[in-house]
């Protein structure tokens, strides 16, 4: 199994939005609903934001959204605000009860 | 409020073995997955294996079986992540969480893990 792939750095301005891409297969991102995205903060605990591919978790603003099409998930964040800038992180379920995670993207807010 | 607290920070040395705790409050410990997460320094997440600590079922990544040990002990609501014998490549970040579908609805603070003669 390879790491789910993830740009390594993506930037916005305030007020702006960006989308973060999550490349997989059909094993994994592909066959299933089920990717999840995650925010972590340095030196903090990862938080779920998206989970089952366009599900916000509790308390996490509508200027996150999460998307599929194909083997390719999709974060998007719009209304940039400074507090977004983190690390993000894709997960699937990639069959036999295991899950695969992204590289991790660096999100800037300049 | 569901929590999830991790033991404290480990120094080892190359060869020693180790576990590391994580115990669950708020929710039925039995009914839920945890799975185990490695963050290396300056690294990304790297999914482990889950119990269901209901049954001990147990599941690994192919990159870590055979390397780790995943158990808990249904009657603490405490699952276990161990190692037999430590190498400098272990030195990670290692977090717990909550399975509720597929998602890791709720994390660990983390346990610091650090090999080094």
């Amino acid at each position: 199994q390879s790491a789910l792939t993830q740009p390594r750095s993506v930037s916005g301005s305030p007020g702006q939005s960006v989308t973060i891409s999550c490349t997989g297969t059909s094993s994994d991102v592909g066959g299933y609903n089920y990717v999840s995205w995650y925010q972590q903060h340095p030196g903090k605990a990862p938080k779920l934001m998206i989970y089952d591919v366009t599900k916000r978790s509790s308390g996490v603003p509508d200027r996150f959204s999460g998307s599929k099409s194909g083997n390719t998930a999709s974060l998007t964040i719009s209304g940039l605000q400074p507090e977004d800038e983190a690390d993000y992180y894709c997960c699937s379920y990639a069959r036999t009860y295991t899950s695969l995670f992204g590289g991790g993207t660096k999100l800037t807010v300049l | 409020e569901v929590q999830l607290v991790q033991s404290g920070a480990e120094v080892k040395k190359p060869g020693e073995s180790l576990k590391i705790s994580c115990k669950g409050s708020g929710f039925s410990f039995t009914n839920y997955w945890i799975v185990w997460v490695r963050q290396m320094p300056g690294k990304g997440l790297e999914w482990m294996g889950i119990i269901y600590p209901g049954d001990s079922d147990t599941r690994y990544s192919p990159s870590f079986q055979g390397q780790v040990t995943i158990s808990a002990d249904k009657s603490i609501s405490t699952a276990y992540l161990q190692w037999s014998s430590l190498k400098a490549s272990d030195t990670a970040m290692y977090y717990c969480a909550r399975k509720l579908s597929e998602e890791m609805a709720n994390w660990g603070q983390g346990t610091m893990v650090t090999v080094s003669s």
